[in-house]
């Protein structure tokens, strides 16, 4: 456990669904990232959230729209997803957003886009 | 440019060391990182390096770092089963605040 948790753990939906993805922190952390993770390639870090405010937008598609409503929880909102779009997506958090700062990871939302 | 490469598998037997390496582009990471991802799990933090270190050991895991080659690589002692897991080299480019910089990660399979 590392105080990093997220829901659900498995999410199939259809290209004209809307969802959520939930991450919750447990450790006191100011900073919370969403990364995406897809096979055979690099995770991508999508999102940075520090004290709430979004510090990092990495040319995300409009269709992952994130929330950050206090500095505890972060979530992704899904909408018209591509089947493309089918992978892991892990939550962080870290004491604060500049380097050297630890990131704990969440075990990740498998979404399949059907 | 970022680029974090890494050999994609890694088989060894139980008893073994490993080692995993992993080549970055940035000459200006401060701190490195080896990453710890076990099936249907998220990321685990094994350990880390500042870029003015040349080793550091911990427990079983031994971190070389050579900056000139901008080649960073984890040796894990007595490797047991356990171990199998996907391991994640990270680098962290000193203009782009926290961001940390993926490779691929190495596959990991420890063989009884």
């Amino acid at each position: 456990e590392t105080g990093v948790t997220q829901t659900p753990r498995h999410l199939v939906m259809g290209m004209t669904n809307k969802k959520s993805l939930k991450c919750e922190q447990h450790l006191g952390h100011n900073a919370m990232y969403w990364y995406k993770q897809s096979a055979k390639k690099p995770l991508e870090l999508m999102f940075v959230y520090s004290l709430e405010e979004r510090v990092e937008n990495n040319s995300v598609p409009s269709r992952f729209s994130p929330e950050c409503p206090n500095s505890s929880h972060l979530f992704l909102h899904l909408h018209t997803l591509q089947p493309e779009d089918s992978a892991l997506y892990l939550c962080a958090s870290s004491p604060a957003s500049g380097r050297g700062n630890e990131q704990f990871f969440g075990p990740g939302t498998r979404l399949t886009v059907l | 440019g970022e680029d974090v490469e890494q050999s994609l598998f890694l088989s060894v037997r139980e008893g073994d060391s490993s080692v995993i390496n992993c080549t970055y582009t940035d000459s200006s990471s401060t701190y490195l990182y080896w990453y710890k991802q076990e099936p249907g799990a998220g990321l685990q933090l094994l350990t880390y390096i500042f870029s003015n270190m040349d080793m550091k050991q911990d427990q079983r895991l031994t971190v070389l770092l050579n900056k000139k080659d901008k080649h960073l690589s984890l040796r894990i002692a007595d490797t047991q089963t356990g171990d199998s897991a996907i391991y994640f080299c990270a680098e962290t480019p000193w203009n782009q605040g926290g961001k940390l910089i993926f490779g691929q990660g190495t596959e990991l399979s420890v063989k009884p």
